[in-house]
């Protein structure tokens, strides 16, 4: 099956620092890919739709300023959380689509997360 | 209103006996995917298994089955002959018209020795 990458796998960051997650697709080319936030013992929720070369759309309540989203080319999305607080700690998980086949059931692969922890 | 709901946060299932982990949806699109993912304690997702919205026949993956009864809004996962690897969080999730994967808050599952 097709494989996504993040990186870092864990990040360690001091508060007001920012931090950047890359997600990538690596033998496909995914034109959209999403970004969604795990914590502790929850559920993962959606925060943004990231499609190659536009804006990101993001989900109601996600601040569109703190989580900057980048998806400049068809294997690569990054996601900056900026001015990082302790409450942005959280397990952040990136699938990717490769494209519409019309096929849904292995449409999403997702990324094997980032452990995020701000200090 | 929770589109996934799962009403089971926890299970404990003796070994090799079979489990059903239930899975109920919401949603008014015709045109509509339902997921089940696993998720052991390294926080990667596993796709098990997948059922579309206008399969007539419940879909079936190894000893995963998905029991699908639409009318019902219902998408319950069955594992047969349960492992001791199968203990993880269990999420159903669905996919609507619009792309987006929206998930279940889980059922962690522990498989007893």
């Amino acid at each position: 099956g097709a494989v996504v990458s993040q990186h870092p796998s864990w990040v360690i960051c001091k508060s007001g620092t920012s931090v950047k997650i890359e997600c990538r697709s690596l033998d496909f080319q995914a034109t959209t890919m999403f970004w969604y936030r795990q914590f502790p013992k929850q559920s993962l929720m959606l925060m943004a739709t990231s499609n190659e070369g536009s804006k990101a759309t993001y989900e109601q309540g996600v601040e569109k300023d703190k989580f900057l989203i980048n998806h400049a080319s068809l294997t690569l999305s990054t996601l900056t959380v900026t001015s990082a607080h302790p409450e942005d700690s959280s397990f952040y998980i990136c699938s990717a689509r490769e494209g519409f086949s019309g096929r849904w059931t292995d449409t999403q692969y997702f990324g094997p997360g980032t452990r995020l922890t701000v200090l | 209103a929770q589109k996934i709901t799962q009403t089971q946060p926890g299970m404990f299932v003796q070994e090799k006996e079979a489990v059903t982990l239930d899975c109920t949806y919401d949603t008014s699109d015709p045109s509509y995917g339902l997921f089940w993912y696993k998720q052991p304690s390294s926080g990667e997702m596993i796709f098990l298994i997948y059922q579309g919205s206008y399969d007539q026949q419940n879909a079936t993956e190894g000893r995963y089955s998905l029991n699908f009864q639409k009318a019902r809004k219902s998408a319950n996962l069955v594992i047969s002959a349960s492992q001791l690897g199968d203990s993880a969080m269990y999420f159903c999730a669905m996919r609507e018209s619009d792309d987006k994967i929206i998930f279940g808050k889980g059922t962690r599952l522990h498989i007893l020795p």
